[in-house]
This record gives C-alpha cells, sequence and structure tokens, in this order.
C-alpha cells in the first residue's frame, strides 16, 4: 500500500530535550516535506526536500532541522524543543514539487512542556 | 502573503444541498489544490488545477480557477453527512517549490 509514514504519532516531552519525528514514504517520491498545523493557522511548511540531500526552508523553519540521506526517508529535528513548537506535525511527499498532488502521513501530535 | 485564504471560515448544510467554498491568493501560481481533513488526521488530495485550466471535475466535486481574480472555488454536489471536514487549498507557484495553506473551510453537513 502506497503510503506515508510517521512516528510517533503522540509525543509528550520536556523543554530542552532534543528529539527526532521520523518519517518514511514508499511511493519513491522525489519530493518531501514537513508542515505544522495550528488552530486558527492552517497548515505552515517548514523545510521541504526535492533530493537526496537537497532542502530548503519553508515558512516557519527556526527551531527545527531536516536531513534527507535516503531517498525515502525525511527525519524532522527539533534540537532543543520550546513549548511554542507544541503543534500537529505532518509529513507529505509527492512525485515531484508542488507541480504533483501531495500524500500526507498521519500526523504526529507533539506536546512540548 | 502568498497562502490561499479560504471563504468563509465555517459553513454548516443540511444533507443535499450544496456547499461551496473559495479561496483567494496574491501571488502568480503554478497550480492551486484542493484538500480534505478529517478531524486531526491527515490531508488528503481532491483536485489540482492547473494555471492554464479554468475548471475541473471530479465526482460530486467541482473545482474553478479565476486567474485575473487570483481566486479559486470549490463546489461540492448533492452533501452527505461524510462530507463534514476541513478543506484547504494549497498554492503551488513557478520556480518554487514550497506550497502555502490557509486557515480551511470548516464543512458541517448535518443529516
Amino acid at each position: 500500500e502506497a503510503q506515508v509514514t510517521q512516528n510517533p504519532r503522540y509525543l509528550i516531552t520536556v523543554t530542552g530535550k532534543k528529539l527526532t519525528v521520523t518519517c518514511s514514504q514508499n511511493m519513491n517520491h522525489e519530493y518531501m516535506s514537513w508542515y505544522r498545523q495550528d488552530p486558527g493557522l492552517g497548515l505552515r511548511q517548514i523545510y521541504y526536500s526535492m533530493n537526496v540531500e537537497v532542502t530548503d526552508k519553508g515558512d516557519v523553519p527556526e527551531g527545527y532541522k531536516v536531513s534527507r540521506k535516503e531517498k525515502r526517508n525525511f527525519p524532522l529535528i527539533l534540537e532543543s524543543p520550546s513549548p511554542n513548537q507544541t503543534s500537529l506535525y505532518f509529513c507529505a511527499s509527492s512525485l515531484w514539487g508542488t507541480s504533483y498532488e501531495q500524500y500526507f502521513g498521519p500526523g504526529t501530535r507533539l506536546t512540548v512542556t | 502573503s502568498q497562502q490561499g485564504e479560504e471563504d468563509p471560515q465555517a459553513l454548516s448544510i443540511q444533507e443535499g444541498e450544496n456547499a461551496t467554498m473559495n479561496c483567494s491568493y496574491k501571488t502568480s501560481i503554478n497550480n492551486l489544490q484542493w484538500y480534505r481533513q478529517n478531524s486531526g488526521r491527515g490531508l488528503v488530495h481532491l483536485i489540482l488545477i492547473r494555471s492554464n485550466e479554468r475548471e475541473k471535475h471530479s465526482g460530486r466535486l467541482r473545482v474553478t480557477l479565476d486567474t485575473s481574480k487570483k481566486s479559486s472555488s470549490l463546489l461540492i454536489t448533492a452533501s452527505r453527512a461524510a462530507d463534514t471536514a476541513s478543506y484547504f487549498c494549497g498554492i503551488g507557484k513557478y520556480n518554487n517549490n514550497d506550497m502555502r495553506f490557509g486557515a480551511g473551510t470548516r464543512l458541517t453537513v448535518k443529516p
């Protein structure tokens, strides 16, 4: 089954404790992206990647890191999480950039206390 | 802002009625995409319309695009309770692979 998977689905952590949210797709897509969703603000793009070792900032990259060492994986790293990063996070992928439909993962609900 | 802005923020209708949602944007676009999100879950792609297209259909969905007015509309005909969800438009631009979304329209279809 073609899908985007994220882990963990739920995470509660404390300020400053480094964490990684994994994202994997099995569709051989070139493009992968991370979004955060907050009430009243819709989805905001954090980072995206057009290919292995190629990443670019989205709308709200501050406080986040990403890497793309393999085509199928695109982890999101919060090196020093803060409470304002409490949010619902989505990973997505597409065949090639934003000219094609994006497939979204199920989401990761992160709470930073 | 270059993101899409959906209107209205919320819409409540009876089953069987049509629902129309609008999306406005401020920049030149390559394409515009509509997505549906059931509460707290991942977005599901509905329709992609390119800048050189004016209308697309998919089942009970009809999307129009007016690039002169920088706006798009999503029409859901003969709505069902299962259509209850939030609907988002995503803006895809030329020479840029970031995608911007608005805050969405929350549609409630009452049985």
